[in-house]
């Protein structure tokens, strides 16, 4: 079945530091979703790519689709305190609607 | 202001007992999901049904059975649970089609089994 893997599992930083999170599919994707999750919180959607090589930004947050749809990346330039949580990649195969999601890369942040 | 609502925060069971996890969703959506989420494997898919009356399989399924009888709610039941069993469940809920965008989740269900 369909895989999704996240590297890395944990990053620490320290805040003003730059931040990336970068996301493999095991299978050619129609559609990728990032969901940011905070300490003791709930999954809360942040964006979805679609287009091959697609690039988002959401202020400090840069999204990337790869060409191939097979691989996506989150990179967070100079990272706040607010950033704190755990960031998801979650696929979607062409032939379905049902979510793969990663394991997560765990950003903490030095003040 | 969209709600997934989970009827409980906490739960503590014991083996073998019959566990009801209830999920209701007030944005008219087609497309609902019960995943359960363990440190260091992140979440993962245990069944979604995309109409009433309508189920599917996820990655996980086995111990666990879902009704939807109405489109609103969407029930996760543990026939007879077990230690292993227990985790954080969380509910979601989303438009339907083959590219439907987010995914609401609710706040989350953490099972205890003793």
């Amino acid at each position: 079945g369909q895989q999704v893997m996240q590297i890395p599992q944990y990053q620490h930083v320290q805040e003003g530091e730059d931040f990336t999170t970068y996301c493999n599919s095991s299978t050619t994707l129609s559609n990728i979703q990032w969901y940011k999750q905070r300490p003791g919180g709930h999954p809360v959607f942040l964006i979805q790519l679609v287009k091959s090589g697609e690039v988002k930004k959401q202020k400090r947050l840069t999204f990337q689709f790869g060409e191939a749809k097979k691989n996506s990346s989150l990179h967070i330039t100079a990272t706040q305190t607010t950033d704190v949580g755990t960031y998801f990649c979650a696929g979607r195969g062409g032939s379905n609607y049902k979510l793969t999601f990663g394991k997560g890369t765990l950003l903490t942040v030095n003040p | 202001d969209v709600k997934v609502t989970q009827s409980s925060r906490y739960l503590v069971k014991r083996t073998g007992e019959k566990v009801f996890l209830e999920c209701v969703q007030d944005m008219d959506h087609e497309n609902m999901f019960w995943y359960r989420q363990d440190p260091g494997l992140g979440l993962r898919l245990i069944y979604f049904s995309y109409d009433v009356k309508m189920k599917e399989k996820g990655d996980i399924p086995e111990g666990y059975s879902v009704s939807r009888e109405k489109k609103e709610r969407f029930s996760l039941i543990l026939e007879s649970a077990s230690t292993n069993q227990t985790s954080m469940y969380l509910c979601a809920s989303g438009l339907a089609g083959g590219d439907t965008g987010e995914l609401f989740f609710g706040e989350g269900s953490r099972l205890t089994v003793l």
